[in-house]
């Protein structure tokens, strides 16, 4: 497996609250992402990384923020959660051939 | 923006039967295409992945799958599926021609494998 490691694996939190989920890669790679898996959505990407401090919106970005302040971690921050945030997130790494490897998921749930 | 379409969001099959799972993604242009498979409670893994060359590609565990660029599909297909096969099978894309840094995925389709 690739060397992805995501922090927390499992939260829970209430409406309102600041979340901050952590990527931690160990293969040194360029591009990083997270998205999120629902139901009947297949992953949806919230934002991505190109390099330190380089980053971009997905498609489902509003709420979500995220930093890379260095080449190995990637956060993301729900500055406010609320319900509609419940979901399980998945860090990826990978080249710009689309070749995605994934962490293991962080199960987010908003009360 | 590029999209991906999986026709069937639930398939059951029995041991031994064919798979053809169908995804069709939204318009033309050098693309990459990938299948992903999740085990139940597990991430994403990499199936198989068509960059270039011959448009039938093989994967692990005896899947294939074959880029029609005419028709923008991009099939998985296994001639005898086991029980071990339950899992969720995502198509995904990279539109190489937006800068290819982005994967769009299709929403999925779960399947089950009865003995």
């Amino acid at each position: 497996d690739a060397g992805i490691t995501q922090s927390p694996r499992h939260k829970v939190t209430e409406t309102g609250t600041p979340v901050t989920l952590r990527c931690h890669q160990t293969e040194n790679h360029r591009y990083m992402y997270w998205y999120r898996q629902d139901p009947g959505h297949g992953l949806r990407l919230i934002h991505y990384s190109y390099g330190v401090k380089d980053t971009d919106k997905g498609e489902v970005s509003d709420g979500y923020s995220v930093s890379r302040s260095k080449t190995e971690d990637f956060l993301l921050t729900l500055e406010s959660a609320t319900s509609s945030q419940t979901s399980v997130y998945f860090c990826a790494i990978g080249a710009n051939t689309g070749e995605l490897f994934f962490g293991e998921g962080s199960r987010l749930t908003v009360l | 923006a590029q999209s991906v379409s999986q026709h069937n969001h639930h398939v059951i099959l029995s041991e031994a039967a064919s798979l053809e799972l169908g995804c069709n993604y939204s318009y033309g242009g050098t693309v990459n295409l990938f299948w992903y498979v999740q085990y139940p409670g597990q991430h994403l893994q990499l199936l198989l992945k068509y960059f270039s060359g011959d448009p039938l590609v093989k994967g692990i565990k005896g899947f294939e799958a074959e880029f029609i660029k005419s028709k923008f599909s991009f099939n998985l297909r296994k001639p005898s599926v086991q029980w071990s096969d339950t899992a969720e099978y995502f198509c995904a894309v990279n539109d190489l021609t937006g800068g290819g840094n982005k994967l769009t995925f299709g929403t999925g389709t779960q399947l089950k494998v009865e003995l």
